[in-house]
């Protein structure tokens, strides 16, 4: 089976500070990983992908996350958080081996950004 | 950049009647998903289309629900004799292929049911 753990349901960081958001995943097979981030009544933006390539994965708004097979976790770093990253994050698994190619979106983390 | 479009943005609808939800995927994308996200719970997989029919279903995507795509440009998802618990956001994704290609999103349907 295959899942996406996120550790934290909430994170509160203050303006300028780093953005840790935690993410483990089971697999049977070598996952590929996603970061979505979905802002109040938007819908779902792709952040960054990791599909086996490069462990450390860069994406958007500064974002970036690092692929660590010995720990199984994905999780998304910023090194200065902005107010507008105040959203909720999902990590998120697809496994193509399968067959299939839909996704498993972990439970989200909301982040609070604090001025 | 080209966006995944939804319509309507919300729909308020009573119970037992029937809603279609529409969506315009990217125009060279060849895979369309379904997602559903209940209120405080996570995003959920309901199905995906490709060459014209249904390529995985979950568990969920039971006989009350049904895909099509009518035309070359819209997706629709037809939720019949809808159920108080149908009450969700609905989320409409695309991608260009499979090899872990990423879905792009659209900003989905907030469907309402009385």
């Amino acid at each position: 089976a295959q899942s996406v753990t996120q550790l934290d349901s909430h994170v509160s960081v203050s303006e300028g500070t780093p953005v840790l958001l935690r993410c483990n995943y089971s697999s049977s097979y070598s996952p590929s990983l996603f970061w979505y981030v979905q802002h109040p009544n938007k819908g779902l933006q792709l952040l960054l992908k990791y599909t086996s390539a490069a462990t450390l994965v860069k994406g958007i708004n500064g974002f970036e996350a690092e692929f660590k097979k010995s720990e199984t976790s994905f999780h998304l770093t910023k090194p200065s958080a902005h107010m507008s990253d105040a959203a909720e994050y999902f990590c998120v698994v697809i496994l193509i081996q399968t067959g299939a190619n839909n996704l498993f979106f972990g439970t989200g983390t909301r982040l609070t950004v604090i001025p | 950049e080209p966006e995944v479009t939804q319509t309507p943005s919300h729909q308020v609808t009573q119970m037992g009647q029937e809603v279609i939800l529409r969506c315009v995927p990217i125009s060279n994308h060849l895979y369309f998903y379904w997602y559903r996200q209940i209120l405080g719970q996570k995003v959920e997989f309901l199905v995906s289309f490709y060459n014209n029919e249904i390529s995985e279903k979950s568990e969920i995507f039971d006989d009350q629900f049904s895909v099509e795509r009518p035309d070359g440009s819209n997706f629709t998802l037809k939720i019949r004799s809808t159920k108080l618990e149908d009450s969700a956001m609905y989320f409409c994704a695309s991608s260009p292929g499979q090899e872990s290609q990423p879905q792009h999103f659209g900003d989905g349907t907030r469907l309402s049911i009385l």
